[in-house]
């Protein structure tokens, strides 16, 4: 079946600090990659996707890369800053998976200044 | 603005009295999904739709019912609500399953 592992929180860091959250997926098919945001009392914002192997996605500073072959999708940033502070969630789609978004168990970053 | 729109954002209710929550979006989406989050559990698919009349069950149906007559709305219905469907609950839309989600705010649902 289709799943996604990312690292149990939570995660402190100081501001400015390097932030890596991994995520590594099984899937059945040619799964697209996401990393969605959720900021405290919101809904869920879609930070940056990736379509196929080797695609970087990027986005405020944040990037990860497609890794067929470590079936990987890390979340990195060089300098968090306090605003990043939020839940991070790895997700992937697989077509024809009628459109399921198969969710991470959630990753929360807390930044301190 | 591109966006879902879900109503109420926060919503008290007692066990057994049929409730809905309404979901709107504004992209002309074909994809348009509910998820609900509970801690420990993370984001679970309760039902999608991929187009006008079609839906199908997610990960955790019961309990729950859908209908999508027109492209841009896709309420959830609770029929008799019970305390374990307290929780947050998510409308999320997409062109295409593949191409990302947009998420609404979400509603906080508490059953008592």
């Amino acid at each position: 079946g289709n799943s996604v592992t990312q690292m149990e929180g939570p995660v402190t860091l100081s501001e400015e600090a390097f932030l890596t959250i991994n995520c590594t997926y099984t899937a059945t098919g040619y799964p697209s990659l996401f990393w969605y945001v959720q900021y405290p009392g919101e809904g869920l914002q879609l930070l940056l996707k990736a379509t196929k192997a080797d695609d970087k996605g990027s986005n405020k500073g944040f990037e990860a890369t497609y890794r067929k072959e470590t079936t990987s999708f890390h979340l990195e940033k060089g300098s968090v800053q306090v605003s990043d502070s939020a839940v991070y969630f790895c997700a992937l789609s697989v077509r024809g998976s009628q459109g399921n978004l198969i969710f991470g168990k959630g990753t929360k970053l807390s930044v301190k200044p | 603005e591109a966006q879902v729109t879900q109503n109420p954002r926060y919503l008290i209710t007692v066990t057994g009295k049929k409730l809905t929550v309404t979901c709107s979006q504004n992209m002309n989406h074909e994809y348009m999904s509910w998820y609900r989050q509970d801690p420990g559990l993370g984001l679970r698919q309760i039902y999608y739709s991929m187009n006008v009349e079609v839906t199908d069950k997610g990960d955790v149906p019961e309990g729950y019912k859908v209908s999508r007559k027109e492209k841009r709305n896709f309420p959830l219905i609770l029929e008799s609500p019970s305390p374990n469907q307290t929780s947050l609950y998510f409308c999320a839309s997409s062109l295409s399953g593949v191409s990302g989600y947009t998420f609404g705010s979400g509603t906080r649902l508490t059953v008592v």
